[in-house]
């Protein structure tokens, strides 16, 4: 069956980085692009990034473009994302999802940046 | 970065029928947009229903369908049922990014 398991998350202070990881399973990764999406505490989906299933674009939410990179190693069946110069409004829960219309979720990981 | 409008909260009464929208800031919206619809209830992680303005995944309840409505996206429930009480978001597609809306509170009630 489908699995995406998100880590990498915790309590992080502004201006650091955090690398978020999501390994999935029960699927050929290399057929699907993939998305991260973020929740902050008590509001809505906000869309972060997406990467092609190639790897030959990223798109990024004006929110965290030129600080947020979004990656993949096939070898591994593994998403990235890479978060820099963290702010206080980037604490949420963070899902990866797959497919580019997005049908797979994966149950997050909360990255909270105080200090 | 466009903005897409839901409705805040809706209310229907059990068995019956409701339609939640959204709107594009860009103009109507259309088949070009991908229209997307998640539900999310509370404590657990988003569930996709419709993709792609209108299909159902296999795991998607016959109750709900999804459909472009006077320049929106437009996601139905027919026959509400008290498990449907959750929020609901849908996803455009702007030319390889996205955007959520801002979700809409479905009580059944």
């Amino acid at each position: 069956q489908v699995q995406l398991v998100e880590s990498g998350g915790g309590v992080v202070q502004p201006g650091r980085s955090l690398r978020l990881s999501c390994a999935v399973s029960g699927f050929i990764f290399t057929n699907y692009g993939m998305h991260w999406v973020r929740q902050a505490p008590g509001k809505g989906l906000e869309w972060v990034a997406v990467v092609w299933n190639d790897g030959s674009y990223q798109y990024y939410a004006d929110s965290v473009k030129g600080r947020f990179t979004i990656s993949r190693d096939d070898s591994k069946n593994t998403l990235y994302l890479q978060m820099h110069s963290l702010r206080a409004e980037d604490t949420a829960v963070y899902y990866c999802a797959r497919n580019y219309y997005i049908d797979f979720w994966g149950q997050g990981t909360l990255v909270t940046v105080s200090s | 970065q466009a903005v897409v409008t839901q409705e805040p909260s809706v209310t229907v009464s059990p068995g019956g029928t409701v339609t939640l929208t959204c709107g594009s800031s860009t103009g109507a919206v259309t088949s070009g947009h991908y229209p997307s619809w998640f539900q999310q209830r509370p404590g657990q992680a988003p569930r996709t229903l419709i993709y792609d303005t209108s299909n159902k995944h296999s795991w998607t309840p016959a109750r709900f369908s999804g459909s472009l409505l006077g320049g929106k996206a437009a996601l139905t429930l027919s026959g509400a049922q008290p498990e449907d009480e959750a929020d609901y978001y849908c996803l455009f597609s702007y030319s390889g990014s996205r955007v959520f809306g801002g979700g809409t509170k479905l009580t059944v009630l």
